[in-house]
């Protein structure tokens, strides 16, 4: 098994709702982590997790929420968001967080398309 | 700051036409290079490259990676529209605890 899966593909919510992403790996995979990513703009880091502990946060809002209940899943929590957080929201996970082994890079899931009403 | 600037930022060629991709980078503690394809979803893993000069191959695609000049290029030999796509490049540093840091993309259009 060598896929990211990530649920729900797309999520419509309005600012009051409590909602939550999904990302599951079954390839090993030691750091797990959420991008965000605008229209026609890259993707840009938002958590990382390195064997089960945050080790990044980019000073992301409080409305983001992430959780690691084990070393296959990642949840991102999400509460009165506003409509500029409608993204693609995706995940990603690798070897380990302090390396990224040749061959391997960076495997990502396919995204949750976030739209905030 | 780190820095990951793509070049160009978009073209169309025709099927059967070679691209070259440009990524330069200034990013402290660099390791890796990282290139990706994005269509409409997920960005899918193409190379990674940590040593200057070597080049990686897949198919009609290939890169290299120059460390002294702070760049790497992407080429796609014999275009096909299936090739149509965002390519990103990023950069990692070995101080980021696996942060990517991304270019804004090329976007490339094959017509046929």
């Amino acid at each position: 098994d060598t896929e990211v899966t990530q649920t729900p593909k797309h999520l419509v919510m309005g600012m009051t709702n409590k909602k939550s992403l999904k990302c599951e790996q079954h390839m090993g995979h030691r750091a797990m982590y959420w991008y965000k990513q605008k229209a026609k703009k890259p993707p840009e880091l938002m958590f990382v997790y390195s064997y089960e502990k945050l080790s990044i946060n980019e000073s992301v809002p409080s409305r983001f929420s992430p959780e690691c209940p084990n070393s296959s899943l990642l949840n991102l929590h999400l509460h009165a968001l506003q409509p500029e957080d409608s993204a693609l929201y995706l995940c990603a996970s690798s070897q380990d967080g302090g390396r990224i082994r040749p061959n391997y890079g960076y495997t990502f899931g396919s995204g949750t398309r976030l739209t905030v009403v | 700051e780190d820095k990951v600037v793509q070049s160009p930022l978009s073209l169309v060629v025709h099927e059967g036409d070679t691209v070259t991709l440009n990524c330069s980078y200034e990013v402290t503690n660099f390791r890796s290079l990282l290139w990706y394809k994005q269509e409409k979803k997920a960005p899918t893993f193409l190379f990674m490259l940590t040593s200057s000069g070597i080049e990686k191959k897949s198919g009609r695609l290939s890169s290299i990676l120059d460390k002294k000049e702070l760049f790497s290029i992407l080429n796609i030999t014999a275009t096909q529209t299936g090739d149509s796509a965002v390519y990103l490049c990023a950069a990692g540093s070995t101080d980021s605890w696996g942060k990517l840091q991304f270019g804004a993309g090329t976007q490339v259009v094959v017509t046929p």
